[in-house]
């Protein structure tokens, strides 16, 4: 079936230090990648998604590429900041269904 | 748009009382989703609906939990009785799946606690 794995956590970084987050895949078909972010208490939003294979995701300076020779959806950033501290979950949704199968999750702490 | 809506946002109850949890997804979204998480299991789905219709309930723990959903704008999920074991928070999620558009968009969460 299906999966995610992530790399374990947590993963503290410096203020304006480089951001990777590993994410590699198993699925059967064409799956769909996202990347969702999670901050303290609160749900989580779509952060980057992309949806056929060598598409980059982009946004708030994150980015991820659907490699599917590598089954990977790494996530990375230049340079965090300290507001960048949070959840980050990355997941796969597989062809004609809307569920999402998610990874257990990364903490990223930034500090000043 | 108002996003997805739960309510109640806390919730603080007591071993062997029924539980229930609401959930309005975003107009015009025809999928909808229950999640569980805990500092233990991460996020778990527990069961999912499209058109009003349960798909896949593979989730749920046990016949103590139960979801609904009588309509397009309003989704239920109860737990009856409730054991501390159930505290977590419960994320509500919709999505259009209409092949153009694939983003679930996510509530902001129940914070159960059984005690």
């Amino acid at each position: 079936g299906n999966s995610v794995t992530q790399m374990e956590g947590p993963v503290t970084l410096s203020e304006e230090a480089f951001l990777t987050i590993n994410c590699t895949y198993t699925a059967t078909g064409y799956p769909s990648l996202f990347w969702y972010v999670q901050y303290p208490g609160e749900g989580l939003q779509l952060l980057l998604k992309a949806t056929k294979a060598d598409d980059k995701g982009s946004n708030k300076g994150f980015e991820a590429t659907y490699r599917k020779e590598t089954t990977s959806f790494h996530l990375e950033k230049g340079s965090v900041q300290v507001s960048d501290s949070a959840v980050y979950f990355c997941a796969l949704r597989g062809s004609n269904t809307g569920k999402l199968i998610f990874g257990q999750g990364t903490t990223l702490q930034v500090k000043p | 748009d108002a996003g997805v809506i739960q309510s109640p946002r806390h919730e603080v109850t007591e071993m062997g009382q029924e539980v229930t949890l609401r959930c309005k997804p975003i107009s015009g979204h025809n999928s909808l989703f229950w999640y569980r998480q805990t500092m233990m299991r991460g996020l778990e789905l527990l069961i999912y609906f499209n058109n009003n219709v349960p798909i896949d309930d593979s989730g749920m723990p046990e016949d103590r939990f139960s979801a609904k959903m009588p309509n397009a704008s309003f989704s239920t999920l109860k737990i009856q009785p409730s054991e501390p074991r159930d505290s977590a928070v419960y994320f509500c999620a919709s999505i259009l799946t209409s092949g153009y558009t694939d983003t679930q968009y996510f509530g902001p969460g129940t914070r159960l606690t059984v005690l």
